[in-house]
């Protein structure tokens, strides 16, 4: 069964702080993992995509790493912001009957970040 | 552009009423896409479409139907409520881009509550 979870399930960070967030899937096929954050009462926004042969892929603060052989992967925050609070979801993508693709959402990492 | 929107906002049905949950997106995207969210678990899809006239069925079609009679607007229909049915409702969509990629692009949620 196509799975992908994440750790931890909530966290809490100073304003200011790095964190890592953890993803572990067992999606077959695969065809790229992203990273969406969810603000509350919003729909996820894109933070990165990335194919099985690419290792890292950063947009601004967010670094995500990718580790194919393992099936791992991990979203680095650099210097929170209090803007950053909301979920943070993993998402494997694979590909749908007759086209698009067929996302595997985890249950995603709450973040606050307090003062 | 706005995007993908979605209408109503907010909604709440007795058993066995039925209604209709709008998407409409600006962006010429071939690909939309229904999804719900529940409380601890990840985003699933209902059903989606892969252009104009047409639609499948995703992993949890059930209780649902959809139309998609033009390119930019996809519609959910609940014939029949039930309590089961009440959850956070997202639409998305994406392009055709010849690529793994197909970024999807998510609305802001419908919360429907069935009593």
């Amino acid at each position: 069964k196509n799975q992908v979870e994440q750790s931890p399930q909530s966290l809490i960070i100073l304003e200011g702080k790095n964190c890592t967030l953890q993803c572990n899937y067992t999606v077959s096929p695969f065809s790229n993992l992203r990273w969406y954050k969810q603000d509350t009462g919003r729909g996820p926004v894109s933070l990165t995509i990335m194919t099985f042969s690419e290792n890292t892929k950063s947009n601004g603060r967010y670094t995500a790493t990718l580790d194919a052989d393992t099936k791992q992967s991990s979203l680095h925050i650099t210097a929170s912001q209090l803007s950053d609070s909301a979920s943070y979801i993993c998402v494997v993508s694979g590909i749908l009957t007759g086209g698009g693709n067929k996302l595997t959402f985890g249950t995603g990492t709450q973040l606050k970040v307090e003062l | 552009n706005a995007g993908v929107t979605q209408t109503p906002k907010f909604r709440v049905l007795k058993t066995g009423q039925s209604m209709t949950l709008l998407c409409a997106q600006d962006m010429n995207h071939e690909y939309m896409y229904w999804y719900r969210q529940d409380p601890g678990m990840g985003l699933r899809l209902i059903h989606y479409s892969v252009g104009e006239g047409t639609t499948a069925k995703g992993e949890v079609p059930d209780g649902y139907n959809v139309s998609r009679l033009k390119k930019q607007n996809f519609l959910l229909g609940l014939e029949s409520a039930a309590p089961s049915q009440t959850s956070v409702y997202f639409c998305a969509s994406s392009y055709v881009t010849g690529t793994q990629f197909n970024e999807q692009f998510f609305g802001p949620g419908t919360r429907l509550t069935v009593l």
